[in-house]
Formats: C-alpha cells, sequence, structure tokens
C-alpha cells in the first residue's frame, strides 16, 4: 500500500522567505508527527498530532514554525521568515493509534536556505 | 521525559562479522522499542521491534534483545552484508502516550 508520501522532496528559498511542506500520512493512521534532522545528526522531535486532540508542540524550535492538519488526515509544516540554521530535512511519520505501533517514515523534504 | 542513548556512533565491521548496537533508556515506563535504518537521502524504515513482555525477537540475521532491569536493548546484526550499512536508530515509547524517543543514531559501515 502506500506508504507517507512528502512534497516537495526538496526545496532552495532564500533567507526571509516563508516555507510550506506537506505531509500525506497513511490512510488511516491518527497519530503524525514531524521531526528535523540536521546534517548526520539524529530525530529532533517538532510537533505531534493525534486525531482530534490538541497537538504536542512543545518540540517547535520557535514561533516562526507552524503546522496544521486539516481533516485528521494532511498536515503542512509552515516555517516563517526563514534562516539559514532552518536548512535541514525534515521527516513526517504517521502510525496507528494503538499501543506497540512503529511510526512509518516519509523520505523527507531537503530543505536548504541560501 | 524519557531520555534514550545510543553506542556507539561509529561502528565499522568486516563482511561477515557480526555488529551490536546498544541503547539505554531511563523512563521504566517504556513498553515498546522500534529498531530503524535509515539509507542515504531516504526516511527511517522500521527493521525489528519489540515489546516489554519478551526479551528477545529475531528476524533472520537481525535480533533485538531488551533487559527490563537494567534498561537497556540491544540490536544484533549476524553475517553483515555491505547492503547493511547505514544509520541505525533505536527508540522508545512510553505506555501512557504516543511520543517516540529516539537515541542519536549509529553509522555502521560494512567493508567488503
Amino acid at each position: 500500500g502506500a506508504g507517507v508520501s512528502q512534497s516537495p522532496s526538496n526545496k532552495v528559498t532564500e533567507k526571509g522567505k516563508d516555507v510550506e511542506l506537506r505531509c500525506d500520512p497513511i490512510s488511516g493512521h491518527t497519530a503524525l508527527y514531524w521531526y528535523r534532522q540536521s546534517l548526520g545528526q539524529g530525530l529532533e522531535f517538532l510537533i505531534y498530532f493525534q486525531g482530534n486532540s490538541a497537538p504536542d508542540k512543545s518540540g517547535l524550535p520557535s514561533d516562526r514554525f507552524s503546522a496544521e492538519r486539516t481533516g485528521g488526515s494532511v498536515s503542512t509544516l509552515t516555517i516563517q521568515r526563514t534562516q539559514q540554521e532552518d536548512s535541514a530535512v525534515y521527516l513526517c511519520a504517521s502510525s496507528p493509534n494503538f499501543l506497540g505501533q512503529p511510526q512509518h517514515f516519509g523520505d523527507g523534504t531537503r530543505l536548504s536556505i541560501l | 521525559g524519557e531520555n534514550v542513548e545510543q553506542h556507539p556512533s561509529t561502528l565499522s565491521v568486516q563482511e561477515g562479522d557480526s555488529a551490536v548496537i546498544k541503547c539505554t533508556y531511563s523512563d521504566s515506563a517504556s513498553n515498546y522499542f522500534p529498531w530503524y535504518k535509515q539509507e542515504l537521502g531516504k526516511g527511517p524504515q522500521l527493521i525489528i521491534d519489540i515489546r516489554s513482555n519478551v526479551g528477545e525477537k529475531k528476524d533472520q540475521r537481525i535480533a533485538v534483545t531488551l533487559n527490563k532491569t537494567a534498561k537497556h536493548f540491544s540490536l544484533h546484526i549476524t553475517e553483515t552484508q555491505p547492503e547493511d550499512s547505514a544509520v541505525y536508530f533505536c527508540a522508545a515509547r512510553i505506555n501512557t502516550g504516543n511520543q517516540f524517543y529516539f537515541g542519536t543514531g549509529t553509522s555502521l559501515t560494512v567493508i567488503p
């Protein structure tokens, strides 16, 4: 079946511009996560959505970062006034809403800020 | 919250040898431990997982062991092949939520 889909796969933009990254989770998965991965580094948690509950935004690094999930499915991560330190791979994952089930990751969006 | 530590950060082995990666966790409420393999330019892919009610799980050349008392779990890859070269991440999830906590990754190189 279809996996987690992220778009675009690559994004190059100038410092100060806003960017939107999209994630299509696996159908039926109620949990959706965003992570940031800098070059050669681990996974930095950003935000987590679970069904209709209020999202866990505890990992967002600044108020320039926001995310929404419409209709419990597609999610958009928005970065306003991008800075060079925002350059990274942004990964999305989804999982079913039962304990003991893994996350399934997309291949990420590689964001480069010039 | 949970804290997951992973060692070593880099590992090189000769083809055919075994590789072992170790992780420790801090919260005794963690009850689910997946392992992911990440190849260059790709997202992490689940390779094996273990739940806290078992001590070991095996899938062909890959095995995971869990010691709940010591709060550590390990990934074992036997008869390594060049295609096993990748970055491996361990993770833990607490039984009260859906948040995953990741280790910092191990870059495995299998030398032909």
